[in-house]
């Protein structure tokens, strides 16, 4: 089965740090996607940023970046310089060739000011 | 440039009453899903289509709810009648068949009493 896994419920930073969230993934598939997907308390849900599997460059946007271990099937994601606006809950997720999205539980970012 | 567009944003309905949630996908998108999350269950796809046919329903919960879209740029989900445990966040989303992001909606909060 397809799976993927957030193994960080909770995380808190202080504003201006740069913090890492964790996202391993499991799939005997060859051609996926990944996700990130930021979710603020207004409940909507919002893309960071997207990793194709074929691609060995991790992906990049802005103050985002991904690390992607495909052999180690692990996709994190750093935030840096992190700002007070980053505050959510931040899902991993993953796309199979069926446009199944398959997600994580989520973890809940916080940042201090 | 639109996003996805839901409506209602927040509900509150007495059990038993007949629930409308509407969306209107993003132009030229092909693909639209509608998603539930709860607290407990986390996101879940209760259906999707693609070019306005219904492709995976497995997701719908029970006979009480119902999907239909009658152009590529409109589609319901019917909840009949209505449970306190329906009681969650409906997001719609859509995708094009050409790129693999899935974008989604503000949600519709829906809260059955």
């Amino acid at each position: 089965a397809q799976t993927v896994t957030q193994s960080q419920p909770e995380m808190s930073v202080q504003e201006a740090e740069t913090v890492t969230l964790s996202c391993t993934y499991d799939t005997s598939e060859s051609n996926y996607y990944l996700f990130w997907y930021k979710q603020p308390p207004s409940r909507q849900m919002i893309l960071v940023i997207r990793q194709e599997a074929y691609k060995q460059q991790n992906a990049t946007e802005n103050r985002f970046s991904v690390n992607f271990q495909k052999a180690a099937k692990s996709f994190s994601l750093k935030i840096s310089d992190s700002q007070l606006g980053d505050t959510a809950m931040y899902f991993c997720a993953s796309l199979y060739s069926n446009y199944q999205l398959i997600w994580g539980a989520g973890t809940k970012l916080i940042i201090k000011p | 440039d639109a996003g996805v567009i839901q409506s209602p944003r927040h509900e509150v309905t007495e059990m038993g009453q007949e629930v409308t949630l509407r969306c209107k996908p993003i132009s030229g998108h092909d693909y639209l899903f509608w998603y539930r999350q709860t607290m407990m269950r986390g996101l879940e796809l209760l259906i999707y289509f693609n070019n306005n046919v219904p492709i995976d329903d497995s997701g719908m919960p029970e006979d009480r709810f119902s999907a239909k879209m009658p152009n590529a740029s409109f589609s319901t989900l019917k909840i009949q009648p209505s449970e306190p445990r329906d009681s969650a966040v409906y997001f719609c989303a859509s995708s094009s068949s050409t790129g693999v992001n899935i974008y989604f909606g503000e949600g519709s909060w829906l809260t059955v009493v």
